[in-house]
């Protein structure tokens, strides 16, 4: 149980601002919310995290709604190099650290 | 890119052989776990461990042990493998920090097997 729900997919074009959705309705108050994406024949990497307030950092935006039952990972100019499986994933501090990753959103980027 | 490796990267056998991979990470990192990927699974969590000797399941430990008797190594063991363990094994680390948001976890490049 991931406990986030993505969509499957989604496309752009190169240079274009991505919003990825992600619902997490359940989320403890002590649950971060973290974001990481996997490109092809890789590992995962981290790409972001945060808990209440929205967070930038070089790679992305993190937009987290008031009630925190959802959150956006926002790539300002998407380039080719960003298609990849982004994750969402809700995690705490007092969980070694475990994530449990869902089935993601396959990210398209055509030139 | 985190000082993380995993061996070996390929690696074919048949049902009913041992197979051991192996984490090794330069970073000193508290924190090893082992993954596991398959198509329409995503990863999840096979063995943790959180610290020299200190080892736990995950979400998929049936037929998988682990050790750790350095920082640095975390071994994943299949005592008798089997075709449903064909998959790709991630190794990730992390050093949680006290009191701190779960950290952030540098995966290594995974090891492709396939049991016969």
């Amino acid at each position: 149980d991931a406990k986030t729900t993505q969509p499957n997919s989604m496309e752009s074009n190169e240079e274009e601002p991505v919003h990825l959705p992600c619902n997490h309705s359940t989320i403890s108050g002590t649950d971060y919310i973290h974001w990481y994406r996997q490109l092809p024949s890789q590992g995962p990497e981290y790409v972001i995290h945060g808990l209440t307030s929205n967070v930038n950092n070089r790679m992305a935006s993190l937009a987290i709604a008031e009630d925190r039952k959802s959150s956006t990972l926002i790539l300002h100019r998407a380039t080719l190099r960003d298609a990849a499986v982004y994750y969402c994933i809700r995690g705490g501090g007092t969980s070694y650290g475990k994530l449990t990753f869902g089935q993601g959103t396959i990210l398209t980027v055509h030139p | 890119d985190a000082g993380i490796t995993q061996s070996p990267r390929h690696k074919v056998t048949e049902t009913g052989t041992p197979v051991t991979l192996r984490c090794h990470q330069t970073e000193n990192h508290r924190y090893m776990y082992w993954y596991r990927q398959d198509p329409g699974h995503g990863l999840r969590l096979i063995h943790y461990s959180y610290g020299v000797k200190d080892t736990d399941k995950g979400e998929v430990s049936d037929g998988y042990s682990v050790s750790r008797s350095k920082t640095e190594d975390f071994l994943l063991t299949l005592e008798s493998a089997t075709s449903s363990q064909t998959s790709v094994y991630f190794c990730a680390i992390s050093e949680l920090l006290a009191g701190g948001p779960m950290d952030t976890q540098y995966f290594g490049p995974g090891t492709r097997l396939t049991v016969l």
